[in-house]
């Protein structure tokens, strides 16, 4: 089965630009996640969708980021305007079970898209 | 904040058993351990999950002793390829909460 696909891989912009990522997480899987990683700290989770509704964006510094997850599938991540500390990476994840369910399950994360800020 | 406590870095020699340890001694009784890794320019990659007992699959084994206070993630021989950062973290269920990563711990093998 194909992976969690991020696009771009790399993003280098100016401070006040704007920026936008993309995700597409596994086929038929519910839940969708974006986490931010900066240099040499663990990913930190930014939003949770559980199809195209926001299950946690406690986290999300939304007076510059916005993220969509529309019909449910894709979903883009957009910062604006970016400031030099969003330098990151941006990892995308997807899970099969939605959130409440029963069953114990795994994220998988895509290769994530390293963002630059000058 | 994380609720699992690792140490920063490790060595082992290719071919020998790599053993993590990993403290939680705040972990609730509906909680479970979850190991993951990082390998350098990747995304996060599932190894193995457990709640009291202990779990083996193709990749690793998952010991949790009876307190469930600490777990020791055990990679019965390890290769070059297994060079990562591997994260112990405490969740209720990996798909439907939120993974709160620490620091891990930085594995390295040498051959």
């Amino acid at each position: 089965e194909a992976g969690v696909a991020q696009s771009p891989r790399y993003k280098i912009i100016e401070k006040r630009q704007s920026v936008a990522f993309w995700c597409n997480p596994i086929s038929g899987h519910a839940t969708l996640y974006w986490y931010q990683q900066i240099l040499g700290q663990g990913p930190k989770l930014l939003i949770q969708f559980q199809n195209n509704g926001v299950v946690d964006d406690s986290q999300l510094p939304k007076d510059r980021f916005s993220a969509e997850r529309l019909k449910g599938v894709d979903s883009t991540l957009k910062i604006q305007p970016a400031k030099l500390e969003d330098s990151a990476v941006y990892l995308c994840a997807s899970s099969r079970v939605a959130s409440g369910g029963p069953l114990t399950d795994t994220q998988y994360f895509g290769p994530g898209t390293r963002l630059t800020v000058l | 904040d994380a609720k699992t406590t690792q140490p920063p870095s490790m060595d082992c020699a290719e071919g020998r058993a790599a053993n993590l340890p990993c403290n939680h001694s705040t972990i609730s009784g509906n909680e479970y351990v979850y190991w993951y890794r990082q390998i350098h320019s990747q995304g996060p990659q599932y190894i193995i999950h457990g709640l009291k007992n202990n779990e083996t699959n193709e990749m690793a084994s998952l010991i949790i002793t009876e307190d469930r206070k600490s777990s020791t993630l055990i990679l019965p021989h390890a290769t070059l390829r297994d060079t990562a950062v591997y994260y112990c973290i405490v969740s209720l269920t990996g798909g439907a909460q939120k993974l709160v990563f620490g620091q891990g711990t930085r594995l390295t093998i040498n051959p």
